[in-house]
């Protein structure tokens, strides 16, 4: 069963608007972490921001928020303010834990398209 | 740069081959998860370590098998290799398993082309 689910493929934003990137998780565990990585073509994963599931206040970090909906099970990057460089293919990511350690699961990702 | 290194960055080899991965976690941290990213399966989980001793086991093949050792470095190995094992290979690190819920900074990859 799908985990993680990222609906949107692919998305476009003008420059210096925000633009909201889906992300609606599964889990049972009361226990887990919410992530987003970021994707540029050169390949590297770059953390963007994480959201503890018993967090009250939404995470921010910079330009990037996620709106966190525990009831709904999702948790939807925000960027505001667009950027050339934001270009790239943005992955929600889900930690739990397996046994003694933890695995992550991911989406399949969003390719955001940043136009001029 | 995230502080975690991988190498080779680029990898060709046959079908039938052996080949092994290797990756430095960020100082300090002793908690590493490996991921296999494809076109066709995405990002995969593969095996978290933390301070040399298995700690959970995702999607990886008995083909496949890793370590973390004594300095923290971890090794994965994948052996009689398929093109199917074309992907790219991360490392990742974070601190502590207790804090295995925070940002995990992850390495430039390993990208394998098996041909």
């Amino acid at each position: 069963a799908q985990k993680i689910t990222q609906t949107q493929p692919g998305m476009f934003v003008q420059e210096k608007e925000a633009v909201t990137l889906d992300c609606t998780y599964d889990t049972s565990d009361p226990s887990y972490g919410l992530f987003w990585y970021k994707q540029p073509s050169s390949g590297e994963m770059i953390f963007l921001i994480y959201q503890g599931s018993y967090d009250q206040q939404n995470a921010t970090e910079g330009r990037y928020s996620l709106n966190f909906q525990k009831a709904r099970k999702s948790a939807n990057l925000v960027i505001s303010a667009s950027q050339l460089g934001d270009s790239a293919m943005y992955f929600c990511a889900m930690r739990e834990g397996l046994g003694g350690g933890f695995k992550t699961i991911f989406g399949a990702g969003t390719r955001l398209f940043v136009k001029a | 740069d995230s502080g975690v290194t991988q190498t080779p960055k680029h990898l060709i080899t046959a079908t039938g081959q052996r080949v092994t991965l290797r990756c430095s976690p960020r100082s300090g941290d002793l908690s590493v998860y490996w991921y296999q990213q494809s076109l066709d399966q995405g990002l995969q989980f593969l095996i978290q370590y933390y301070n040399g001793e298995e700690r959970a086991k995702g999607n990886i093949l008995e083909r496949f098998s890793a370590q973390q050792f004594p300095d923290l470095h971890s090794e994965l190995n994948l052996s009689s290799l398929e093109l199917g094992d074309s992907a790219l290979y991360f490392c990742a690190s974070t601190t502590t398993p207790e804090q295995g819920f925070g940002e995990a900074f992850f390495g430039q990859g390993t990208r394998l082309t098996v041909v």
